[in-house]
């Protein structure tokens, strides 16, 4: 079976400060994980697939196959990084996508 | 790059009353899926749908629920007999080989 866990419902920091939204999975095979974040009043939209390898918006996120996780890093949080975030997990290309239980990351100025 | 459309935003029904939720993807993308998210909970997956029929779904999607794509271009998800428990954000999604474009949702209050 597939799980996602985010252990951190909410998260807050002040702006500059390195942030690190966690995210461990259980899955027996290969999977992809992905994190989505969803702006106030906006729909769901990817941030980080693992397999790119890209940082976008100053996020990063390492698979870590030893300890099943993905966590999200960003070294100095805007505060318009202000959001929910969702870890995700599929096994297959076109297979459904197991979502974690998100965490609010809220960046005070 | 395109957007997945939903419509109605909002819907309100009594329990007991029949519910179709339209989502409105790219008429040649063949992935489709709903997800929902009960309020303060977890997004959870639905049903996906590849090539007009159903090809997994969980068990949230028991007798009750149906998908359809009637005309090859709207994607409906249909709730027969609604529960106050069905209460939610329904998400429809389109899926390519990098990522899984949502729609902005409906939010359906059973009453």
């Amino acid at each position: 079976a597939q799980r996602v866990t985010q252990p951190e419902k909410l998260l807050s920091v002040f702006k500059g400060a390195p942030v690190e939204l966690k995210c461990n999975y259980s899955y027996s095979g290969s999977p992809e994980l992905f994190w989505y974040v969803q702006y106030s009043r906006q729909r769901l939209q990817l941030l980080l697939r693992h397999i790119s390898r890209e940082s976008i918006k100053g996020f990063t996120a390492d698979l870590n196959k030893g300890e099943t996780s993905f966590h999200l890093k960003k070294p100095f949080a805007q505060e318009e990084d202000s959001a929910m975030y969702y870890c995700a997990l599929t096994s297959t290309s076109y297979g459904k996508l197991t979502f974690g239980q998100g965490t609010i990351l809220t960046v005070h100025p | 790059e395109p957007e997945v459309t939903q419509t109605p935003s909002h819907q309100v029904t009594q329990m007991g009353q029949e519910v179709i939720l339209r989502c409105v993807p790219i008429s040649n993308h063949l992935y489709f899926y709903w997800y929902r998210q009960i309020l303060g909970q977890k997004v959870e997956f639905l049903v996906s749908f590849y090539n007009n029929e159903i090809s997994e779904k969980s068990e949230i999607f028991d007798d009750q629920f149906s998908v359809e794509r009637p005309d090859g271009s709207n994607f409906t998800l249909k709730i027969r007999s609604t529960k106050l428990e069905d209460s939610a954000m329904y998400f429809c999604a389109r899926r390519t080989v990098e990522k899984l474009f949502f729609g902005s949702g409906t939010q359906l209050s059973v009453l």
